[in-house]
């Protein structure tokens, strides 16, 4: 099966800009989450959707950051206006539901798309 | 409060040896899972190996198992025989309930295995 769909890869922007990233998850796999990676550390969940409904959004910036995932498929992450401190690697994964806590809900990661805000 | 610690910022370990990345947990939850998951410098996150709480056995995914002692709340991820490509970050993770499941994650050990 194809893996999750990341892009861009590499971005760089200036402070104040705005950037937009895009996630295409696995086939069949209902929920959706956006990890912020700062360097040296692990991965926060900013969102998670379940099909196209918003699961958890706690630690989503809400005044710089937006989200969304039309007809429960692929999904788009914005930052507007960055800041310095949003450099990191920004990670989409996606999971089936069957089972909240089996093995078969393992977190499937796409390889990442890297912001660099000058 | 749901957590999970990594102590060990950096790990090296002699190849063909075996070496224990260390992983402690913090929840109230009775019900939950624990995952390892291994990062390359490629950067993809990669799955390695699960745990349920409710587990009686340790689990085992070939060169790699993890050693859960539920009352300790551990789960520190035993790899065995080391490879050069085992290099990389290594996480812990748990998936929890919090007004919907989620999976938070540890800040990772740096593994260098030496030729």
């Amino acid at each position: 099966e194809a893996g999750v769909a990341q892009s861009p890869r590499y971005k760089i922007i200036e402070k104040r800009q705005s950037v937009a990233f895009w996630c295409n998850p696995i086939s069949g796999h209902a929920t959706l989450y956006w990890y912020q990676q700062i360097l040296g550390q692990g991965p926060k969940l900013l969102i998670q959707f379940q099909n196209n409904g918003v699961v958890d959004d706690s630690q989503l910036p809400k005044d710089r950051f937006s989200a969304e995932r039309l007809k429960g498929v692929d999904s788009t992450l914005k930052i507007q206006p960055a800041k310095l401190e949003d450099s990191a690697v920004y990670l989409c994964a996606s999971s089936p539901i069957r089972g909240a806590y089996s093995g078969a809900n393992v977190l499937t990661f796409g390889a990442g798309s890297r912001l660099t805000v000058l | 409060a749901q957590k999970i610690t990594q102590t060990q910022p950096g790990m090296f370990v002699q190849e063909k040896e075996a070496v224990t990345l260390d992983c402690t947990y913090d929840t109230s939850d009775q019900s939950y899972g624990l995952f390892w998951y291994k990062q390359p410098s490629s950067g993809e996150m990669i799955f390695l190996i699960y745990q349920g709480s409710y587990d009686e056995q340790n689990a085992t995914e070939g060169r790699y198992s993890l050693n859960f002692q539920k009352a300790r709340k551990s789960a520190n991820l035993v790899i065995s025989a080391s490879q050069l490509g085992d290099s990389a970050m290594y996480f812990c993770a748990m998936r929890v309930n919090t007004g919907g499941f989620k999976t938070i994650f540890g800040a990772g050990t740096r593994l260098f295995v030496k030729a």
